[in-house]
This record gives structure tokens, C-alpha cells and sequence, in this order.
């Protein structure tokens, strides 16, 4: 079973700096099917990255996803207030704990 | 635009069986692209992903709930559907009806949720 290990568990930036989140998985793991999404209290998780680099429909260009084998990373280039949020990667049914990034 | 949404009980009892809708929208179950299913978070936890059905009949379930677990879809209703069976507070959680596109995993879109709360 494949375990996927995000960190760090807590990003604390402000508006404007780059955030990059890591997702590593416990084995090699195919870049198609590794996903990233945005997830805000009381909101449905949004979709923002699959296949590990290809923005969903509608996603900002400042949110990159890279990686391959098992290390994958989101990076977010220039924060704005309403990308703080957790986010997550998954893999086929497996998900990370997750990343919180805050408010600094 | 596809959109789904949740519907349940909200408080159950233990032992009790949590049944829990979910209607689609904007599209339909029978989209030939597209697998549908269940993920749930329980409070300050990860998510975890439930069971997962192909509107021609085929089902998934997470090994670690699957005696408890019936996953089904009425595509004359656009909706599917989960049973959980003999609820314990381990289940209360918030429960996501998801799309999950075929070939590549990817879950889009997702319900709002729905929160389940076991209590006595």
C-alpha cells in the first residue's frame, strides 16, 4: 500500500511569497495518476493539478505541480489571500495528510 | 457544469445504518468517462477514500470497510448511493460524493459534503 507523506504539515507565508508543498510517496509511483487539490473550510476540495504537472480547467498559472518516481511538489508562485487553504495530493485512492498554508 | 450534492441524516445513533445520497447535476451517471463514489474526513483526520461504482455495475470498495459497506446507482434518478452498516463515533465524518475521471484518477468534481455525527 502506498503511503503518500506531505510536508511540511504547516506553511505559515504572507500574501505574495512562494509556497512550495512536497508530496513523497512511500514507492515509485506513476506521474499520471498524482493529483493536487485546494481545500477551504465548508468548501467542496477543488481540483488543481493532475497527472503531476497539468493545471485543471480554470487554475491560475501560479500554481505548478512537478515531480516524478516518488517525490512531487506544488509550488504557488505569488500567494494571493484566497490561496490560503489546505492542500492535499493524492494517488489512485491514497491521500496525503495534507498541507495548511496560513497566514503569516 | 457537473455538480453534485450530498444528501444524509446528519446525527444517527450507533448501530444504526447510514444510508447516503448523492444527485448529480449538469451531466449524466452514465457518462462512459466516469466513476463515481464516496471519501470521507473525520474530524482533525485525513481523508479516506470509501468505495467507488461505474454506472454499468462495477464497485470498489476500501477493504477496510467493505463488510460494511454497499455502494449502488439509479440512473433513472441521476444519483447514487452508500450504505454503511452498525455505525460507531469512528464513523462520524464529513462524507464527499466525488467524480473520479477515468484513466487518470483524477476526482472532479466533489460534493460539498455531507457531516455524519455518531452519537448516542
Amino acid at each position: 500500500e502506498i503511503v503518500l507523506t506531505q510536508s511540511p504539515g504547516t506553511l505559515s507565508l504572507s500574501p505574495g511569497e512562494r509556497a512550495t508543498l512536497s508530496c513523497r510517496a512511500s514507492q515509485t509511483v506513476s506521474s499520471s495518476y498524482l493529483a493536487w487539490y485546494q481545500h477551504k473550510p465548508g468548501q467542496a476540495p477543488r481540483l488543481l493539478i493532475y497527472g503531476a504537472s497539468n493545471r485543471a480547467t480554470g487554475i491560475p498559472e501560479r500554481f505548478t505541480g512537478r515531480g516524478s518516481g516518488t517525490d512531487f511538489t506544488l509550488t504557488i508562485s505569488r500567494l494571493e489571500p484566497e490561496d490560503f487553504a489546505v492542500y492535499f495530493c493524492q494517488q489512485y485512492d491514497t491521500f496525503g495528510g495534507g498541507t495548511k498554508v496560513e497566514i503569516k | 457544469q457537473l455538480q453534485l450534492q450530498e444528501s444524509g441524516p446528519g446525527l444517527m445513533k450507533p448501530s444504526e445504518t447510514l444510508s447516503l445520497t448523492c444527485t448529480v447535476s449538469g451531466g449524466s451517471i452514465t457518462s462512459s468517462s466516469s466513476y463515481w463514489g464516496w471519501i470521507r474526513q473525520p474530524p482533525g483526520k485525513g481523508l479516506e477514500w470509501i468505495a467507488t461504482i461505474y454506472y454499468g455495475g462495477s464497485t470498489y470498495y476500501n477493504p477496510s470497510l467493505k463488510s460494511r459497506v454497499t455502494i449502488s446507482v439509479d440512473t433513472s434518478k441521476n444519483q447514487f448511493s452508500l450504505k454503511l452498516s452498525s455505525v460507531t463515533a469512528a464513523d462520524t465524518a464529513i462524507y464527499y460524493c466525488t467524480r473520479r475521471n477515468y484513466g487518470d484518477y483524477r476526482i472532479d468534481p466533489w460534493g460539498q459534503g455531507s457531516l455524519v455525527t455518531v452519537s448516542s
